[in-house]
């Protein structure tokens, strides 16, 4: 079975500019998981969707941030104007959306660097 | 709320030696347990799962076992190899309905040497 699929891989674009990061979770799955992952920070869930809504956007930064789910199968992620301070690993994750104590499947992410 | 601690990296070990890396949580509710690794340039992977008090989650060698009475999932393998060299996550989900949270600890980076 085809995994979390991320795209693109790897992105480095100048400050100001605007980043789209894209995602297709496991078919049949109903949640949907932004991550974003630094050193200093670590880990750190920035929203997630059920059923395509999102449930808690708790997580995202500031307003330069807004994520979308327009059906089950893609979401994205996306950065207007993007910083420096956003260089990061950003990933994907999809689990059943049966309840909760599920395990989540992750993307390879997208390294994100901002020059 | 729900809190997951892990010990501090990072963990330097020869090939073939005894692992442990420790896992505390602090939940209100009943959760379920996971280990999570992470290779270089990766994603992350599950790596064991434990859903019950006294349940033994194991793979590729590792085990972890849901220690209700002390808040513990210790992860543990008897012989590690080079390959196991990554960063590895404790993490916890409620079993609440209607929350899909993944709850981590802040990662541990093992490197083993041969």
């Amino acid at each position: 079975d085809a995994g979390v699929i991320q795209s693109p891989r790897h992105e480095v674009t100048e400050m100001g500019q605007e980043v789209t990061l894209r995602c297709k979770p496991i078919s049949g799955h109903n949640s949907l998981f932004w991550y974003r992952q630094t050193m200093m920070r670590g880990l750190e869930l920035l929203i997630y969707f059920n059923n395509n809504v999102p449930i808690d956007d708790s997580g995202m930064p500031e307003d330069r941030f807004s994520a979308k789910m327009p059906n089950a199968s893609f979401s994205t992620l996306k950065i207007q104007p993007s910083e420096p301070r956003d260089s990061a690993v950003y990933f994907c994750a999809s689990s059943p959306g049966t309840g909760g104590g599920q395990p989540q499947h992750f993307g390879d992410g997208t390294r994100l660097s901002i020059l | 709320g729900d809190s997951v601690t892990q010990m501090e990296g990072p963990v330097t070990l020869s090939e073939e030696a005894f692992l442990t890396i420790n896992c505390t949580y602090t939940a209100t509710g009943y959760p379920s347990l996971f280990w999570y690794v992470q290779y270089p340039g990766e994603g992350l992977q599950l790596l064991l799962k434990a859903t019950k008090a006294d349940d033994k989650g194991s793979n590729k060698g590792f085990e972890a076992t849901y220690r209700k009475e002390t808040t513990s999932f210790h992860l543990e393998k008897g012989s590690v190899q080079v390959s196991d060299s990554a960063v590895y996550f404790c993490a916890l989900s409620d079993r609440n309905f209607g929350n899909e949270k993944l709850t981590f600890g802040t990662g541990t980076r093992l490197t083993i040497i041969p």
